[in-house]
Formats: C-alpha cells, structure tokens, sequence
C-alpha cells in the first residue's frame, strides 16, 4: 500500500497563474482533508470531503476549490495564485473508524 | 485557536522516558484527545488517542486524568529519531471534523 500520495512535490508559480494539487489514498477510507502548513505554524484545514460526492469549506478555504473525484481522489486547485498561498500543503485521509488520519508527503509550494 | 496549551519545547535524553503534558481544560463529555507528532517538514504522524482511559500502544502511553482537563503522552524510551514537534488535539469523532492543531511542543532528544 503506497497510503496517501501527493503530487506534486514541489512547485513554483508566478501571481494568477492556476494549477491543481493532486492527492489519491489507497486504503478505501471515506473522508479526505486538505490542510496549509506555513512557517512555524500548525496545519489549518482548507477544505474536506467527508464521503465520496461531499465537500465542505475548512478554516481557511478563500481562493481554493476542490474536487472529489472518486473515492480515491481528492484535488485541491488555485485558480489565481498569489504569494499568500505560499505554504506547504498536506492531504489526509480517514477511514470509517475515524481513530487516525494518515498524511501524504506534502507539497512545497512557492508563489512569487 | 487551539483548544489545547502545550510547552513550547522540552529536552529528553536518549533512552530516558519522555513525558509530554497537555491542557485541555474546556474538552468536551463527547471529545478525545489526539496525539500526532511531525518529524522535520514531514506529513504528521499519528501517535494515540483516548477517551477517558489511559491507553498505550506500541509508540507510547497516554494518560488522562480523571477530570479530563489535561493529559500526558510518555515515549517511555525516547530515540533520537523520536525529535519531532509533538501536537496535542482534541476532537469529536466525527467524519468531516478537522484535526486543530496549536504550535505542539518540539522535542528535543540528544544522546
């Protein structure tokens, strides 16, 4: 089981320019969380998913829309980027039990 | 904010247990207490979490006194690969309801 991915790892954007986080778990779980992480700061959540179909605004979800694709999938995208949203961003998922959420690596991402 | 107030970092010598404490003074009948730690940039990582008993598991011990008011989590023989920033979170298991994280405590542990 390769459990929560996230591509990509890194990247780098210039102001309003778009792209699309991508995040897939393979442990069949129902609910999926997209959280920011800036510099000495704990997670705060943008949006999650809470079963397949479903999706909810989080803390922080101004300038941010997901999509939930499948059961597996759970993308994060930025229409108009601007350099607040440089930060470091995590997907997890949760399963039914909702004991523990198993985060992906993150993606480092930089807007200039 | 978070509801929970940890001490900004502690230092523990390797092999030694460490004993990290929480306060959750306003926790909730239906909320539990979570541990997560992040090791350098890295996704967090589950540690334990508990109702009212105290629970132990492979990674570590978790003690709630029996107010609910606080907690401690015990690496009862700390690694070096046990340095990490150590977050302390309360929360209603529920679907959908996030993981509020503070600013944890950073761990420091040195041979």
């Amino acid at each position: 089981n390769a459990g929560v991915t996230q591509t990509p790892k890194f990247q780098v954007l210039k102001t309003g320019q778009s792209m699309t986080l991508q995040c897939a778990q393979d442990m069949n779980h129902n609910s999926m969380y997209w959280y920011r992480q800036d510099p000495g700061m704990g997670l705060r959540l943008i949006y999650y998913s809470a079963s397949e179909g479903t999706t909810d605004k989080g803390e922080v979800p101004n300038g941010y829309n997901v999509s939930r694709l499948n059961k597996r999938e759970f993308s994060l995208r930025l229409e108009s980027a601007a350099p607040s949203q440089t930060s470091v961003y995590f997907c997890a998922s949760e399963g039914l039990l909702r004991d523990e959420q198993y985060f992906g690596p993150g993606t480092r991402l930089t807007v200039t | 904010d978070a509801k929970t107030t940890q001490p900004p970092s502690m230092d523990c010598a390797e092999g030694r247990a460490a004993n990290l404490p929480c306060n959750h003074s306003t926790i909730s009948g239906n909320e539990y207490v979570y541990w997560y730690r992040q090791i350098h940039s890295q996704g967090p990582q589950y540690i334990i979490h508990g109702l009212k008993n105290n629970e132990t598991n492979e990674m570590a011990s978790l003690i709630i006194t029996e107010d609910r008011k606080s907690s401690t989590l015990i690496l009862p023989h700390a690694t070096l690969r046990d340095t990490a920033v150590y977050y302390c979170i309360v929360r209603v298991n529920q679907a959908g309801t996030a993981l509020i994280f503070g600013k944890g405590t950073t761990l420091s542990v040195s041979s």
